[in-house]
């Protein structure tokens, strides 16, 4: 597609369970970023991967957070035995290089009850 | 790691009105990118502006890198204006990471 896609776009779990985001980049873009919002809130960055380097993961905010971007492209962010605190959008961004301009995704909003 | 602050918090502007939205960091800069996010949660690239002036319709931003701002105009405001506008920027020399302002939520009567 001719921008950023995220899925699901709506997300209810209950506490415990683990749960999976995905995030297809716009096709040739090299960097790809992960980002939370909690409701009212900015941006909180979570973690960054440009093309074959090792990701930032600098933002995740504990061990039960983890993502992977496979082939340079699609992305998955997981949450491990998710808490009603993780309850967020979830957006992922993609930029065609570096330090360049990021396009956002619409986002996938998590509930965790 | 770099600060960025955005003014004012908030504001409220009748239709037709004008605005200046301010952001101000805290170092070098090699990235900066003003955002609208719609009432429905979407972010909206408006400008990539890490230096100069740029104008797109009734919107244009200006940044001096050397003096550490950017700001932000808004002309003839309109309803559809409404949001929040967010500045980034990511820390030249530093993580590559974009960084983002708290935002200025922006609401037109």
């Amino acid at each position: 597609g001719a921008g950023v896609s995220q899925s699901p776009s709506n997300k209810v779990t209950e506490k415990g369970k683990d749960v999976e985001l995905r995030c297809d980049p716009i096709s040739g873009h090299t960097a790809l970023y992960w980002y939370r919002q909690s409701l009212g809130q900015g941006l909180e960055f979570l973690i960054y991967f440009q093309g074959n380097s090792a990701p930032d993961k600098s933002g995740l905010p504990s061990d039960r957070f983890s993502a992977e971007r496979t082939g340079g492209s699609v992305s998955t962010l997981t949450i491990q035995r998710t808490q009603q605190e993780d309850s967020a959008v979830y957006l992922c961004a993609s930029s065609p290089v570096t330090v360049g301009e990021l396009f956002f995704g619409e986002g996938s909003r998590l509930t965790v009850l | 790691g770099i600060q960025v602050e955005q003014s004012p918090p908030d504001l409220i502007l009748q239709e037709g009105a004008n605005s200046t939205l301010r952001c101000n960091f805290s170092d070098s800069v090699n990235n900066l990118q003003w955002f609208h996010q719609n009432p429905w949660g979407q972010l909206i690239n408006l400008f990539y502006i890490p230096s100069g002036t740029k104008q797109n319709g009734r919107l244009s931003a200006t940044t001096v890198a050397t003096e550490r701002y950017s700001l932000l105009y808004i002309s003839s405001s309109q309803t559809t204006d409404s949001g929040v506008y967010f500045c980034a920027v990511t820390n030249q020399g530093g993580s590559e990471k974009l960084v983002f302002g708290k935002g200025t939520k922006l609401t037109v009567n």
